[in-house]
Parts: C-alpha cells; structure tokens; sequence
C-alpha cells in the first residue's frame, strides 16, 4: 500500500517569510496528490491539489510542486501571515480510482506576528 | 464543491453503551465512502471502507464487530462504535470521493466521541 512521509513536523515562521512542507510517497501510480490544512477541531480542508501529469500549481500565495521520478512532492506558502497558522496535511490515494488517502503525518506551522 | 454531512459533532456516552455516527453525501451520489480516526495530535487514519450494498472493508486492527458500517444507500453511511469504552474516544472522520470531480475527497464535519 501507500506509504507516505511528511517533514517536518513543526515549523515556526515569521509573518511575511515562506514556508515549505515536504512529503514523499511510495506508490509510483499515485496520480493525485492533495494537500490539506486542519484547524483544530475541523475536518481537513482542501487547499491546494495536483495530478501527476503536472509538475507544480499556483493558487496566489500557495504552490504545489510535484517530482514523480524522486517521488515527492512539496507545499509552499509565500508571504505567511498569523492566519496560516494550521496543521497541514499531504495525502496520497491508494491505488487509482475513488480510494480512501493515506496521509502524511503532519505539519504544525506557526507564523509569528 | 460537494457536501458531506456528519452527525453529531459531538457525543459524550457512557462505557459500554453504543454510539451511532451518520455521514451523508448531499449533492452526490457516493458508492463509497471512508471513515477515519484522528486522535490528537496525530494524522488522520483509515479505519475502514463504507461500500454501498455490501460490506466494508476494514484497515488492519480494526475490529469489525466493534464498529459496525452500514452503508444502505449511496448517500448515508454510518459507524457504530459498540460497546464503547474511553480509548474508543477520538475524532472520526467520514469522507467521499465522488461528484463530478472524480478524485478531490469532501469530509464531514467530524464527530468527536467522548466515553467517559
């Protein structure tokens, strides 16, 4: 099965600076991979996706980049602010098809006003 | 984008009594769907498959008589968590792949379950 792999697990960021979150995967027919960000108490929440035929995304601050050959792929936040504060997840599909994900550990990040 | 509903957000039971999640798909149709467990501080972790008209699939570990999926129509399932007891007590998480993009996962609100 997939196997998926997040680092690191805490990161604190000035207001204003970037930040990156890294994942690899396991299963080279991954063909989707999602990243979520947790607020506590809430369910995940989609916020930014790519498919393997793509190698990097942009969503205003957000971009997603994608590696299939090193398998991995990563997350990364422009011009943080305190709001970004979350726990972010990465996931990737078991299989292809409508299949349940596996997910990365987690990221803690913290901005700091 | 798709709704999944959860109900209830919040449950607090006693131990050895059982507790009933549902997880309806609002605006599509959902063959399947999947139930996860969060505890804190930690990832989200499959605990089973909802399969609509058969039976589920459970992850490994994951006792099937003690939570029981019922997936009677292609917009509700639910877990049941029998005989509950506090280690029992977690976020769970129900999700769908479905509607007309195929591959994004919409989650519930999340149900966290207290047994005291």
């Amino acid at each position: 099965g997939e196997n998926v792999e997040q680092h690191p697990s805490t990161l604190s960021v000035q207001e204003g600076d970037s930040a990156v979150i890294k994942c690899t995967y396991s299963d080279s027919a991954s063909n989707y991979f999602p990243w979520y960000k947790q607020e506590l108490g809430k369910r995940p929440q989609l916020i930014i996706d790519i498919r393997s035929n793509v190698g990097e995304k942009k969503d205003q601050r957000i971009a997603v980049t994608l590696n299939k050959t090193a398998k991995h792929f990563s997350l990364h936040i422009t011009e943080t602010q305190p709001e970004d504060s979350a726990v972010y997840f990465c996931a990737a599909p078991r299989g292809t098809g409508r299949r349940a994900l596996t997910f990365g550990s987690g990221t803690r990040l913290q901005v700091q006003p | 984008g798709a709704v999944v509903s959860q109900h209830p957000s919040w449950v607090i039971c006693k131990s050895g009594t059982s507790v009933k999640i549902e997880c309806r798909s609002l605006d599509f149709q959902a063959t399947t769907m999947f139930w996860y467990r969060q505890f804190p501080k930690q990832s989200l972790m499959l605990m089973a498959t909802s399969n609509e008209g058969s039976k589920a699939t459970y992850e490994q570990g994951v006792e099937k008589d003690k939570f029981l999926i019922n997936h009677a129509s292609l917009t509700l399932s639910t877990l049941t968590v029998t005989s509950a007891h506090p280690e029992d007590s977690s976020f769970y998480i129900c999700s769908a792949r479905g509607g007309q993009l195929n591959t994004e996962a919409f989650f519930g609100q999340g149900t966290r379950l207290t047994v005291v």
